[in-house]
């Protein structure tokens, strides 16, 4: 079956622990996304790529690095230097068409608490 | 800053019952728009995408209005299941092209 999985789906970490969330896909799409979601909030993008071996920042990337050397593969590694990294996290991935919107599909997300 | 606004409920309605939701978005030249569901603390899943002419899919009407920036969903003969988080989605223009801007939803509650 075509998708996207993340793990772990549910993640416990110290305060000033650098931790990185797996986000794989195997629907052939170019592009790939992360998002951070609070509670009672929308959706924030971290960070995007729309090709390997490149990627950009979101509205909210300080704290928070990625990789894109595959085009299956986009991790993401939360710093100690990210200040409030509880939240629960979404790895998408969509068809990159230039100017064009298309729709994004999701992973399962991951829960990370730090305490 | 571009934005997506949506009514964040709750909207309580009996089984059966057709309700509307509304989203205005502020970024005239976006051209893709979509609805997508969030179950609670799971992840959103693309309910459907709406065009210019507005779509349907069995109970699911979506409605486009370029002149108003207004993008709506009609949902008929609502059901129990329907009971979740609705995302209204824009197409993002300017410096990330491509890139989705998510509405913070409007949550249903649908009683028996």
């Amino acid at each position: 079956d075509g998708g996207i999985t993340q793990s772990p789906k549910y993640l416990f970490r110290k305060e000033g622990q650098n931790v990185t969330l797996s986000c794989e896909q195997n629907l052939n799409h170019d592009a790939m996304y992360w998002y951070r979601q609070d509670p009672g909030q929308g959706l924030r993008l971290i960070y995007y790529s729309q090709i390997v071996n490149d990627f950009q920042k979101g509205d909210i990337a300080e704290g928070y690095s990625v990789s894109r050397e595959k085009k299956e593969s986009f991790p993401l590694t939360v710093t100690s230097a990210q200040k409030n990294p509880t939240a629960f996290y979404l790895c998408a991935s969509s068809t990159s068409g230039g100017t064009s919107s298309y729709e994004q599909y999701f992973g399962p997300g991951t829960r990370l608490t730090v305490t | 800053r571009k934005e997506v606004e949506q009514d964040p409920g709750p909207f309580n309605v009996p089984e059966g019952a057709t309700v509307a939701f509304n989203c205005t978005y502020s970024n005239s030249a976006s051209q893709s728009f979509f609805w997508y569901r969030q179950d609670c603390r799971k992840e959103p899943k693309l309910l459907m995408s709406v065009y210019s002419s507005g779509n349907e899919d069995g109970r699911f009407t979506a409605q486009l209005n370029r002149a108003s920036q207004y993008i709506s969903l009609l949902i008929r003969d609502s059901k129990l299941s329907d009971s979740a988080t609705y995302l209204c989605v824009g197409g993002n223009y300017g410096g990330s092209q491509g890139n989705l801007i998510f509405g913070k939803g409007t949550k249903l509650s649908v009683k028996p």
